[in-house]
């Protein structure tokens, strides 16, 4: 089925650094939104973005809806440890009803 | 407002059973959708609900079901389990069934089939 491309698969990271990661398409979607995800539990949503050049953010995290509608990116600033997790995008096809796609996630590790 | 909530939280199977996992949204929402999640194949939709109908279905066989009840729960079903099956089971839970809604997750249910 569709599947979005997610990049990088991992980041290893020193504390303090900016980290920025995206998601890909060859289709056309109509909601993006983002989510963290911790071992064990259920994804956590951190921004959903609904129109087309749309920049939302949330405290240090800022996420944008591609201008084509088939990319999105999250960039997470001054990064600290609690940040580490698995960072999804979820995407929605315009003819899929309100199915979301995943990405592959990403992994980010933070260092002290 | 409580978040979503998924129940067991844990369940240990045998091949060849079958297994009912519960969900109950936020309150006021009535969309409840269910995705299966494994290391190899990531997040995949199962189903969404919505005023106790089926609205969606992934590619899944008919070993996996679901239904909605009135007060917006739902159950899962998966009869005669396969060791495949073990994974983390999500519920998500939105206001309605359009896609331009945020969809909240519960914390899973870690089905392991032996």
């Amino acid at each position: 089925g569709q599947q979005l491309n997610q990049s990088p698969q991992s980041m290893f990271i020193q504390e303090g650094e900016d980290v920025s990661m995206n998601c890909t398409s060859s289709s056309i979607f109509n909601t993006w939104l983002w989510y963290k995800q911790d071992p064990g539990e259920g994804p956590v949503l951190l921004i959903a973005l609904y129109k087309a050049g749309e920049l939302t953010s949330n405290g240090r995290l800022t996420a944008q809806f591609g201008i084509t509608r088939k990319d999105s990116f999250l960039n997470i600033s001054a990064s600290i440890p609690s940040d580490v997790g698995i960072y999804f995008c979820a995407g929605q096809i315009e003819t899929s009803g309100s199915r979301l796609t995943f990405g592959e996630g990403t992994q980010l590790t933070v260092n002290p | 407002k409580a978040g979503v909530t998924q129940t067991p939280r844990y369940l240990i199977k045998t091949r060849g059973q079958q297994v009912t996992l519960s969900c109950s949204p936020i309150s006021g929402h009535r969309s409840v959708s269910w995705y299966q999640q494994t290391p190899g194949q990531g997040l995949q939709f199962l189903f969404e609900y919505f005023s106790e109908t089926q609205r969606n279905k992934g590619n899944f066989p008919g070993r996996f079901s679901g239904r909605q009840f009135s007060n917006s729960r739902s159950e899962m079903n998966v009869s005669t389990l396969e060791l495949g099956d073990s994974a983390l089971y999500l519920c998500a839970s939105r206001e309605g069934p359009r896609g331009n809604t945020e969809a909240f997750f519960g914390q899973g249910t870690r089905l392991t089939v032996v």
